[in-house]
């Protein structure tokens, strides 16, 4: 199976800084990942997919980049209502995979 | 717009067999196109694939959990089921229902609202 890595686990931020998620493939995944946004005690909200692609409806603050194994997720200005949990999922491989997660907290 | 909702017990008792049934509206599950998976979040932590079905009834499961999960689907109710045998205290999670979408069929837009599940004496 593919694991999947996320650092940092987490991290605080000032409104309108620009923050970063790292995530990392155990192995090539080419471009089959997608990120995801979890509020507490809801589901989790598809926000890029295939690396790079905002689903519709996404703000335009999100941005996902990268290829093979290493993956980078962005908030170029973070906002209180961007406090969540983010995911990173691959889809290379069965199963599909999802990283630890890193939470999000305004500073 | 397509909804899914889980049902079943909230609690389960160790050695026995965990149930859920997701329940999905706005769309046909027998329209085809479409994994219909389980996924579960263990309390405060990441989310685990469980396992799809195809409407036509094909299925695989993650091999973490394979030896224990059984999923099934009725098209007549448009309902998709869980089933998890042997279940101890380290099943006790929220289990979402959710849809795979993407030519992949790994993009999950669509959830249940997950309901918890706590395996208990």
């Amino acid at each position: 199976d593919i694991q999947m890595t996320q650092s940092p686990s987490s991290l605080s931020a000032s409104v309108g800084d620009r923050v970063t998620i790292t995530c990392q493939a155990s192995q090539d995944i080419s471009n089959y990942l997608n990120w995801y946004q979890q509020k507490p005690g809801k589901a989790p909200k598809l926000l890029i997919y295939d690396a790079s692609n905002l689903e519709t409806g996404v703000p335009s603050r999100f941005s996902g980049s990268g290829s093979g194994t290493d993956f980078t997720f962005t908030i170029s200005s973070l906002q209180p209502e961007d406090i969540a949990t983010y995911y990173c999922q691959q889809y290379d491989n069965l199963p599909p995979a999802f990283g630890p997660g890193t939470k999000v907290d305004i500073k | 717009q397509v909804q899914l909702q889980e049902s079943g017990p909230g609690l389960v008792k160790p050695s026995q067999t965990l149930s859920l049934t997701c329940t999905v509206s706005g769309g046909s599950i027998s329209s085809g196109g479409y994994y219909w998976s389980w996924i579960r979040q263990h309390p405060g932590k990441g989310l685990e694939w469980i396992g799809y079905i195809y409407y036509s009834g094909s299925t695989y499961y993650n091999p973490s959990l394979k030896s224990r999960v059984t999923i099934s689907v009725d098209t007549s109710k448009n309902q998709f089921s869980l089933k998890l045998s042997s279940v101890t205290a380290a099943d006790t999670a929220v289990y979402y229902c959710a849809r795979g979408d993407g030519y992949s069929g790994y993009d999950f837009i669509y959830w249940g609202q997950g309901t918890l599940v706590t395996v208990s004496s």
